[in-house]
């Protein structure tokens, strides 16, 4: 079955960077855009931008353009959210989702990473 | 402040039918369909409605969306202590050329 499986918890420095991973199986990596949605503790989900690792294009929400890039390397279906100048304001559940183009709508989230910020 | 807008809460009985609404404007629901997805506490979001009506394999055929003009709604009927969840809206905004989201609605049975 399609699924999506993310790299563990992060603690982090004010400042500092932070790069997570989404490792897809069950479908054909490169045949779908991958996006990335965080939800800051007791908030609301947020969408921050998504790639196509068919040709690694990518698109950003404008909040996270500059600070947020997000890659993937093919050959091992994963794909990465890499966050810079983290501050207290990214602690946040970070998910990436695959967005399924015959239903419009992401169908499959990964399980969530919990980045933590604090000075 | 999110750019769809949900009831923070909502609330029924075993049984009931319960309705969470999502408004919006012209540049997301008015030109986009909405999906709407299921969050139990502690988990990843669910998919549980896409283009505005249509539900994904397995999800109940108590669950129903709809949507007019620039608003959508999720119904529950039959309601069950498992329906407990938070519930978000979703949509394509053209305007953002974003990803938007409702603030969720925390359902309790």
């Amino acid at each position: 079955q399609m699924q999506l499986v993310q790299s563990g918890a992060e603690v982090k420095r004010t400042g500092s960077s932070v790069k997570v991973s989404c490792k897809a199986s069950g479908y054909t990596f490169t045949y779908s855009f991958l996006h990335w949605v965080r939800q800051a503790p007791g908030q609301a989900l947020e969408w921050m931008g998504w790639i196509t690792p068919l040709s690694g294009a990518t698109n950003y929400a404008q909040k996270f353009q500059g600070r947020a890039t997000i890659t993937s390397d093919r050959s091992k279906s994963i794909a990465y959210m890499e966050m810079s100048s983290l501050r207290s304001e990214d602690t946040a559940m970070y998910y990436c989702a695959r967005w399924d183009s015959s239903l419009t709508a992401f169908d499959v989230w990964g399980q969530g990473t919990m980045v933590t910020v604090s000075s | 402040q999110s750019v769809l807008t949900q009831p923070p809460s909502a609330s029924g009985t075993p049984g009931q039918r319960v309705t969470i609404s999502c408004s919006g404007s012209s540049s997301n629901i008015g030109s986009n369909t909405v999906n709407w997805y299921q969050q139990l506490t502690g988990t990843a979001p669910k998919l549980l409605m896409y283009n505005n009506d249509q539900r994904p394999s397995g999800v109940p055929a108590r669950f129903s969306g709809s949507k007019s003009v620039t608003s959508a709604s999720l119904a529950i009927s039959g309601l069950q202590s498992e329906d407990e969840a938070d519930y978000y809206c979703g949509a394509w905004d053209d305007s953002l050329n974003a990803w938007v989201f409702g603030g969720g609605t925390k359902l309790t049975v």
